[in-house]
């Protein structure tokens, strides 16, 4: 268990619909990232919050969007969903933000009908 | 901007064969870390490397840190049907950590 917590396990929904996924740091963790993997391909790095505020961004799409809150948990809104959003959704914690260990949750398996 | 190649991508090996999976950056790393996900899992860290040259073991497993901090391997003697999964390669510059695309082992019993 690498304390890292996201919620749902498991999301199925369908075609232009929007949903949020939501990551719980480890403690002591100030901050988070978010990648998309999806099936045979490697983690798709998305987007970075440190603190509270977006430290880097990688491949996100426009659709996309998180945000990270004072009590340092954070979300990530997907809208306006289409079939190749489906993928695993992983969220990673570190310490300070820099290359330092990530920690990452068990993941949201997103699919999208 | 900063990137992480790794190779094969994919690697399927009889039990009890060697695996090396490799990995090359663009630029000059602060750090190199390396991952395992399990088939349906997620990605657990299993070690860092730091120093030029820097040569680390865990068991079957040895880790080594090129002389120019440029490029890493992952070496597992006699590999078991436990050691199937992705290894990624991790490469730390300009405080930001930069993910490989992964080797795919699978190992056949």
């Amino acid at each position: 268990d690498s304390g890292v917590t996201q919620t749902p396990k498991h999301l199925i929904t369908a075609t232009g619909q929007r949903v949020t996924l939501r990551c719980s740091p480890r403690s002591g963790d100030l901050s988070v990232y978010w990648y998309q993997q999806s099936l045979d391909q490697g983690l798709q790095f998305l987007i970075q919050y440190y603190n509270g505020e977006e430290r880097a961004k990688g491949n996100i799409l426009e659709r996309f969007s998180a945000q990270q809150f004072p009590d340092l948990h954070s979300e990530l809104n997907l809208s306006s969903l289409e079939l190749g959003d489906s993928a695993l959704y992983f969220c990673a914690s570190s310490v300070d933000g820099g290359a330092d260990t990530q920690y990452f949750g068990p993941g949201t398996r997103l699919t999208v009908l | 901007g900063q990137q992480v190649m790794q190779i094969p991508q994919y690697q399927h090996v009889q039990e009890g064969e060697d695996f090396t999976t490799y990995c090359n950056s663009s630029t000059t790393l602060s750090n190199i870390q390396w991952y395992k996900q399990r088939p349906g899992g997620h990605p657990v860290f299993l070690i860092q490397l730091v120093k030029s040259g820097e040569v680390k073991k865990q068991k079957r497993l040895t880790f080594q840190f090129g002389e120019a901090k440029k490029n890493s391997s992952l070496h597992i003697t006699a590999t078991q049907t436990t050691d199937v999964g992705t290894y990624f390669c991790a490469g730390g510059s300009n405080y930001k950590l930069t993910f490989g695309k992964g080797t795919l082992l699978t190992v056949n019993p």
